[in-house]
């Protein structure tokens, strides 16, 4: 059974701090993981994909890395803002199973100005 | 890509009544997957919808506390039924819009407490 892991749990950090968030999964037999974010009482919104034969995809100030052989992968922000605290959720789509997603706990984050 | 739309976004329910949640996509798709958030909790999945089928559960889950419907290729609904407190959480409606390796979708969810 496939199991994702975030940690930490929970990150506050001043404004202006690059930090990284870390995402691990049990079974390397993934189609893909993205990575999400979720402000308080909202739905999800995609922040990156990366598929199982990439190593890294970038977006703006975040980029995301995946390492499938060691299962892990981390979403780096780079001179964070206020803006940007929410919960980041990783989740990785499983090959069996149609196109179930499995979701880590998340890492619910704080920047304070 | 997709635009997803829930109705309603939020409802306060009583212990034993039912709730059915709307999910309206902009684009037709082949599946619609209905999550579970409880609070304080990361999300988990409730059923997939086929349109034209029977939805398929997760374990845990079951077709008589969570009907699902799906009469066409952008819509669908899921009814809660026979609640209790437990059942608050926010329910989320996603697609994958395009082939297996693609971005999944989500709805802006509806939040659910039951009294």
């Amino acid at each position: 059974k496939q199991e994702v892991t975030q940690i930490p749990a929970a990150l506050s950090v001043p404004e202006g701090e690059n930090l990284v968030l870390n995402c691990s999964f049990t079974d390397s037999a993934i189609y893909n993981l993205q990575w999400f974010r979720q402000d308080p009482g909202k739905g999800l919104t995609s922040l990156l994909l990366i598929q199982s034969s990439q190593r890294e995809q970038t977006s703006g100030r975040l980029n995301a890395s995946l390492d499938k052989s060691s299962g892990r992968s981390t979403l780096y922000i780079a001179a964070s803002q206020p803006g940007d605290s929410a919960t980041y959720l990783c989740a990785v789509r499983l090959i069996q199973g149609a196109q179930k997603l499995v979701f880590g706990q998340g890492t619910r984050l704080t920047i304070n100005p | 890509s997709a635009v997803i739309s829930q109705k309603p976004s939020r409802d306060i329910c009583q212990r034993g009544t039912s709730l059915t949640i709307q999910c309206q996509v902009d684009s037709q798709v082949t599946m619609m997957f209905w999550y579970r958030q409880q609070p304080g909790q990361s999300l988990t999945l409730i059923a997939t919808a086929n349109q034209g089928s029977e939805a398929t559960y997760e374990s845990g889950f079951v077709i008589d506390k969570f009907p699902i419907s799906r009469p066409n290729l952008t819509f669908s609904t899921l009814t809660v039924s026979n609640m209790s407190p437990e059942d608050s959480s926010i329910y989320l409606c996603s697609v994958n819009p395009g082939q297996p390796g693609d971005t999944q979708y989500f709805g802006p969810g509806t939040r659910l407490t039951v009294l």
